[in-house]
């Protein structure tokens, strides 16, 4: 089955550095990889996924890549600022329908 | 319409009550999702619903029980919770079930306090 390992736990920045989130996966099959992001007290909400298909993808400031022969991807947030502190979570599905997620990671962006 | 619709938002209940979780979705979805998350920890999966059939149970008490009365609609029966069965209950849905997954809607959850 698929296992997914996301690091670190938790990591602080100050406002306008670059943040990065890294996370592992097991399931060579797997081509689907989606990053949430959840607010203290709400919802995860979908911030980004890319398939397997490219290695890199990019909306304004948060960008996700690939590396599928290393079986890993990666969050890059640009210029953080203080509404970008939340948990992230990573995932990745195994057949059948079941989205893995990672331990996630607590970001907090300091002013 | 992108919603996952919820209710209740918050529930508190007594270890000899009988209460229900609702979660409705009209984006057309055939896969609909029970998780439980406690707090700082990633959504733990429940159940998985796949054209109003239960396809996946994750070994969960029979405490819990789901329901899906058609496409739209998701329940979760609660009774004879136990204090350590407090968290957030999330429902998501997502086009269908099958692998690979497409991207997984969430409701805002229902905060579950058992006292």
């Amino acid at each position: 089955g698929e296992n997914v390992e996301q690091h670190p736990s938790t990591l602080s920045v100050q406002e306008g550095d670059s943040a990065v989130i890294k996370c592992t996966y097991s399931d060579s099959a797997s081509n689907y990889f989606p990053w949430y992001k959840q607010e203290l007290g709400k919802r995860p909400q979908l911030i980004i996924d890319i398939r397997s298909n490219v290695g890199e993808k990019k909306d304004q400031r948060i960008a996700v890549t690939l590396n599928k022969t290393a079986k890993h991807f990666s969050l890059h947030i640009t210029e953080t600022q203080p509404e970008d502190s939340a948990v992230y979570f990573c995932a990745a599905p195994n057949p059948g329908g079941k989205l893995i997620f990672g331990q996630g990671t607590e970001l907090s962006v300091k002013p | 319409d992108t919603e996952v619709t919820q209710t209740p938002k918050h529930l508190v209940m007594g270890m000899t009550n009988k209460k229900s979780l609702k979660c409705e979705q009209h984006m057309g979805h055939r896969a609909m999702y029970w998780y439980k998350q406690k707090a700082k920890k990633p959504p733990e999966l429940m159940f998985v619903y796949s054209y109003e059939k239960l396809s996946i149970n994750e070994s969960v008490p029979s405490r819990f029980s789901p329901e899906c009365p058609n496409s739209s609609l998701l329940n979760l029966h609660l009774h004879a919770l136990q204090p350590e069965d407090s968290a957030l209950y999330l429902c998501a849905s997502s086009q269908v079930a099958e692998y690979p997954n497409t991207e997984a809607f969430f409701g805002q959850g229902t905060r579950l306090t058992v006292v």
